[in-house]
């Protein structure tokens, strides 16, 4: 399966914690994308990176989060001095700008990696 | 106001009855136009892709965009347990899929 893959799938942490989030995107992808997404809400845009630069972010991202991709690659979501409001979903995607059409203006998404702060 | 508005259901419905999903925005650069369906506790999945205004159909499911009404539907025909799910509209100004905006969802419960 070459999809877009997220680790852990699961966390549960005290609030005050650091916890980290990795994804892995669809191979071919030079787009990745961070969302959150919270019960009976559509994901929220957090962060954009093209290759490894980080476009965009979010004015939901407080200093509090970090993300990084350094090689292009995979990216980590990092979240310092958890708090409870931080208990979502959080999504990664990816697409190619190297597509055109649908390919290049759809993202696809991986499983979220969903974070309970207690 | 949000940028995209849909109502969140729940919505049941009988096996094999026509379901009908709406979506509408407020941002009149939206040109790309998608529906994601998500089981519960899953990523979302891509559905349906249509660019700027018209229908699509793949299989049971059709999708309409009016910009002139910046309204967007999807239509599910013969519809079946498996389609139980929330579904999401969602769309773009810019290609590249860069700052999609996701409606809330609404929830589908199709009953056998």
């Amino acid at each position: 399966d070459t999809g877009v893959s997220q680790d852990p799938r699961h966390k549960i942490t005290k609030r005050g914690q650091n916890v980290t989030f990795r994804c892995d995107p669809i191979s071919e992808h030079n787009r990745l994308y961070w969302y959150r997404q919270t019960l009976g809400q559509g994901p929220e845009f957090l962060t954009y990176f093209q290759n490894e630069a980080q476009l965009e972010k979010s004015r939901l991202l407080s200093d509090r989060f970090s993300a990084e991709r350094p090689k292009g690659s995979f990216s980590t979501l990092e979240i310092q001095r958890t708090e409870q409001g931080d208990s979502a979903m959080y999504l990664c995607a990816s697409s190619s700008s190297y597509q055109t059409g649908a390919s290049e203006n759809t993202i696809y998404f991986g499983e979220g990696s969903w974070l309970t702060v207690v | 106001q949000k940028e995209v508005e849909q109502d969140p259901g729940p919505l049941s419905v009988p096996e094999g009855a026509i379901v009908s999903l709406n979506c509408t925005y407020s941002n009149s650069a939206f040109q790309y136009f998608m529906w994601y369906r998500q089981y519960s506790r899953k990523g979302p999945e891509l559905l349906m892709y249509t660019y700027s205004s018209g229908n699509k159909e793949d299989g049971r499911f059709t999708a309409q965009v009016d910009k002139s009404s910046k309204y967007i539907s999807l239509f599910i025909r013969d519809s079946q347990p498996s389609d139980s799910a929330t579904y999401l509209c969602a769309m773009s100004a810019s290609t590249g899929g860069f700052k999609t905006i996701f409606g809330a969802g609404t929830r589908l419960f199709v009953k056998a």
